[in-house]
């Protein structure tokens, strides 16, 4: 039972190019989160899906996009990223009732856009 | 405007002493407010979760405490011990919607 998984764990991009996170879980939860988080600014919320093929924006979701691939795999990509994206990357995933629920988190995935 | 304050200073206690964090919000009306741990280099994890009608929950050598009038919340570590230390985020659900806020969080260092 591996939990939460994040690839990769470090990524440099020079400003314009594009990537995606990657992340699945193994605890059969319906709801996933990818957040960021900066130096004093504590986690932030950038997209949320409740479940498989649905997504919602969060607190930034501006220069992401996300994909539910199914019930297991949640990920981010940046289009064109920018040094203003230079973070560290965290998913994260809950049982049935979202937000009220315990959230589980990965790794995180350290970027850095130049 | 909302905000969820944590102290931004460290908080540096003897082994042994017992620490309390605070949480403090605005302009929200949280239906549960959750308490996680991170150590450096890693993704939270999830330490207690209270509700508004709950005024106190333990855990082991863990308390918290969740005073919707004055809006804070207060994390207490008892007996601490250096492996308690950490970064401590606390975390509200407001109860209008059901998005989760983060605050800052509280880098705790316990002294041997």
């Amino acid at each position: 039972n591996a939990g939460v998984t994040q690839t990769p764990k470090f990524q440099v991009l020079k400003t314009g190019q594009s990537m995606t996170l990657q992340c699945a879980q193994d605890m059969n939860h319906n709801s996933m989160y990818w957040y960021r988080q900066d130096p004093g600014m504590g986690l932030r919320l950038i997209y949320y899906s409740a479940s498989e093929g649905t997504t919602d924006k969060g607190e930034v979701p501006n220069g992401y996009n996300v994909s539910r691939l199914n019930k297991r795999e949640f990920s981010l990509r940046l289009e064109s990223a920018a040094p203003s994206q230079t973070s560290v990357y965290f998913c994260a995933s809950s049982g049935d009732r979202g937000y009220q629920e315990t959230q589980y988190f990965g790794p995180g995935t350290r970027l850095l856009v130049l | 405007s909302q905000k969820i304050e944590q102290n931004s200073e460290a908080l540096n206690i003897q082994e042994g002493k017992t620490a309390t964090l605070t949480c403090n919000y605005t302009n929200y009306s949280p239906a549960y407010l959750q308490w996680y741990r991170q150590d450096p280099g890693r993704g939270p994890v999830f330490l207690l979760l209270i509700r508004e009608n709950e005024k106190e929950k333990r855990k082991e050598r863990l308390k918290v405490t969740f005073d919707t009038t004055l809006k804070q919340s207060l994390f207490h570590i008892t007996a601490s011990q250096p492996a308690d230390s950490a970064t401590y985020l606390c975390a509200l659900v407001p109860g209008s919607s059901y998005k989760l806020i983060f605050g800052s969080g509280t880098r705790l260092l316990v002294r041997p």
